[in-house]
């Protein structure tokens, strides 16, 4: 069974840099078949795609955000990461890490718990 | 880039009644859409994919439909834990996007 996990500061100051970072268990990053994708939630609103890595690295990104956005991988670790720079407090959301499965229309399929982060000084 | 026009953004339905979601793109996605629930505090969970798919595990009563711009999510018989907020997902050229949310309440 497929097990992520988000961690990371609950708390960041406005223009730093939020990260977070997505431990995978019950299944390896390196042995390909997925994307790992980040999502968030704003309190109270609907989801908002992030963005998401395959393990060979290479990444796609929400338009929206993609200035500002840095999705990264550690095979080593079965780790993926997400580095958002400059943040506000419309940063303040749940973030999510996700599995992607390779079907037609990208299902995710296993996600973690999610975390709270919040932008203020 | 694609949108997704969810509705209702909200519904009221009775146990028993068939429940009825849908999802218009604002273009021709294939079959390249999901569906989701999402229960207060939870992350979402996988029901449906590619359009008509369950996915392992997921009630029978609960099915999708539809392809090129209009879609359909239905759960036949609606049960006291279905109380949830439903999405659409689509995927469209390496990029995702989620329609707006439909909260369903007991009556």
């Amino acid at each position: 069974q497929v097990q992520l996990q988000e961690s990371g500061p609950g708390l960041v100051k406005p223009s730093q840099t939020l990260s977070l970072t997505c431990t995978v268990s019950g299944g390896s990053i390196s042995s390909g078949g997925y994307y790992w994708s980040w999502i968030r939630q704003h309190p109270g609103k609907g989801l908002e795609w992030i963005g998401y890595i395959y393990y060979s690295g290479s990444t796609y990104y929400n338009p929206s955000l993609k200035s500002r956005v840095t999705i990264s991988v550690d095979t080593s670790k079965n780790q993926f990461s997400l580095k958002l720079s400059s943040v506000t407090a419309a940063d303040t959301a749940v973030y999510y890490c996700a599995r992607v499965s390779f079907s037609d229309s990208a299902p995710h399929d296993y996600w973690g718990q999610g975390t709270l982060v919040t932008v203020s000084s | 880039d694609i949108q997704m026009t969810q509705s209702p953004s909200s519904l009221s339905a009775s146990v028993g009644d068939r429940v009825t979601i849908t999802c218009q793109a604002s273009q021709d996605i294939s079959n390249y859409l999901n569906w989701y629930q999402q229960k207060p505090g939870k992350a979402p969970k996988l029901l449906i994919y590619d359009a008509s798919n369950l996915e392992t595990g997921v009630p029978s009563r609960f099915s999708g439909s539809g392809s090129g711009t209009d879609f359909t999510f239905t759960i036949s018989s609606l049960q006291p834990e279905d109380i949830a907020t439903y999405y659409c997902q689509q995927y469209d050229n390496l990029s995702v996007t989620f329609g707006q949310g439909t909260k369903l309440e007991i009556k």
